[in-house]
């Protein structure tokens, strides 16, 4: 059973360009959960979606950013008009649900930099 | 509202000696507690968890904590530390339900020869 896949492992983008960031769940896992890590802090979440629906957003900023997870396919976390405070490492887990015993896996991250 | 605060941003040992990560949280209902080790460029990897039952809970690598409610804390260890011990760990805490991860700022540990 492959892991949690992200792609890209690094992206760069310039300052006004868009970045999407994909994640391929675990096989079987229908909950998707987004983080962000910013250099020298911890994680902080940002979303938590399941098949076509987002169950949690608090973490989301207000504007630019989005998130999806279709029927078919993998989950994206779309920023638009990324700045340079956009720059971290992005970290995508799956669960196959969110019962007591149910653990979150992490992909390896995407690591945006905005230049 | 939950929140996790990990003593000491940085802590050094020598190889052979013991590791002590501390963690202490803050929550209005019976929390479920997790450590993470996370190596560089690298994702997050899952050491051991505490849900429900036994409060001593051994994880992988030789890791192992201990829930005390009245201390509301989380303290990681490991009785010989090894190189390849050198890394971020986190805690986190989440709710019974609801799903998300609340993190620490994390421990990076080093191991000197």
């Amino acid at each position: 059973n492959a892991g949690v896949m992200q792609n890209p492992r690094h992206l760069v983008r310039r300052r006004g360009q868009e970045a999407r960031l994909r994640c391929s769940p675990m096989k079987g896992h229908s909950h998707v959960y987004w983080y962000r890590q910013l250099p020298e802090e911890g994680l902080k979440f940002m979303v938590y979606l399941q098949k076509e629906n987002i169950i949690d957003e608090s973490g989301m900023p207000k504007e630019r950013f989005s998130a999806e997870f279709p029927k078919e396919g993998p989950s994206i976390l779309r920023i638009q008009q990324v700045v340079r405070g956009d720059s971290a490492a992005y970290f995508c887990a799956s669960s196959p649900g969110t019962g007591d015993l149910y653990e979150q896996y992490f992909g390896p991250g995407t690591r945006l930099t905005v230049t | 509202a939950q929140s996790v605060t990990q003593l000491g941003s940085h802590v050094s040992v020598s190889e052979g000696a013991l590791v002590l990560l501390r963690c202490n949280y803050s929550s209005s209902v019976p929390p479920y507690l997790f450590w993470y080790v996370q190596y560089p460029n690298q994702g997050l990897q899952l050491l051991l968890k505490y849900t429900t039952g036994a409060t001593l809970v051994k994880g992988i690598n030789g890791f192992e904590a201990e829930f005390k409610k009245s201390e509301t804390s989380f303290h990681l260890t490991k009785p010989s530390a090894h190189m390849s011990d050198a890394a971020e760990y986190f805690c986190a805490v989440r709710r019974n339900q609801g799903g998300k991860l609340i993190f620490g700022q994390g421990t990076e540990l080093s191991v000197k020869p």
